[in-house]
């Protein structure tokens, strides 16, 4: 079985500073990780994901992420955030190879402050 | 390319009633979703299909709920009798399985439907 825990449910944030949301995931075999976006109203978008190799992700809008295989982390970070960051973002697991089943974590609500 | 395309966007309906929930995958896709989000429960994996065949229903609620998808460019959520604990935003999401290589997990969704029952 492979779970996720996303930290935090809410990320507040003033324009312009760094961001990081927090997951952690859970299993037995080998992983694929996946950050994804959504804004109200919206399905979600893949922010960036990560198959084999580098362990830095680079995705979409200035995002990434670092998979950290003994920490069984996959963190996303952002340098510099805008108010049109502000979205729920879901990490996702699934198991490579094997059963399609993707997890997905609770959500992180990042609010961009001006 | 158009994406996943989905059905109504918006439903409100009255408790005991039927609904239907549509899904378009995107084209060339062979792995549809259907996901449901609520607060309380957050992202649930309903049902899976692969090649239009069912390969996990083990998320579909109860009997009220059910699914089929007739060919590989439809799909459908049907929910009968309808109750107010349905109220939910449901997600069709799409994916594939790179020529030879394995089923990665990326998943290509819809803008989903949101059900009201009253």
């Amino acid at each position: 079985a492979q779970s996720v825990t996303q930290l935090d449910s809410q990320v507040p944030v003033f324009e312009e500073a760094p961001v990081e949301l927090r997951c952690n995931y859970s299993s037995s075999v080998s992983v694929y990780l996946f950050w994804y976006v959504q804004y109200p109203n919206q399905g979600l978008q893949l922010l960036l994901k990560y198959l084999s190799g580098s362990t830095l992700v680079k995705g979409i809008n200035g995002f990434e992420a670092e998979f950290n295989k003994s920490q069984t982390s996959f963190h996303l970070r952002k340098p510099s955030v805008h108010i049109s960051d502000t979205a729920e973002y879901f990490c996702a697991v699934s198991s490579a190879g094997g059963y399609q089943k993707v997890t997905f974590g609770t959500g992180t609500k990042l609010q961009v402050i001006p | 390319d158009a994406g996943v395309i989905q059905s109504p966007r918006h439903e409100v309906t009255e408790m005991g009633q039927e609904v239907t929930l549509r899904c378009k995958p995107i084209s060339g896709h062979d792995y549809l979703f259907w996901y449901r989000q609520t607060m309380m429960r957050g992202l649930e994996l309903l049902i899976y299909f692969n090649n239009n065949v069912p390969i996990d229903d083990s998320g579909m609620p109860e009997d009220r709920f059910s699914a089929k998808m007739p060919n590989a460019s439809f799909s459908t959520l049907k929910i009968q009798p309808s109750e107010p604990r349905d109220s939910a935003v449901y997600f069709c999401a799409s994916s594939f399985k790179p020529g030879q290589g394995i089923f990665t997990g990326e998943l290509f969704f819809g803008e989903g439907s949101r059900l009201t029952v009253l």
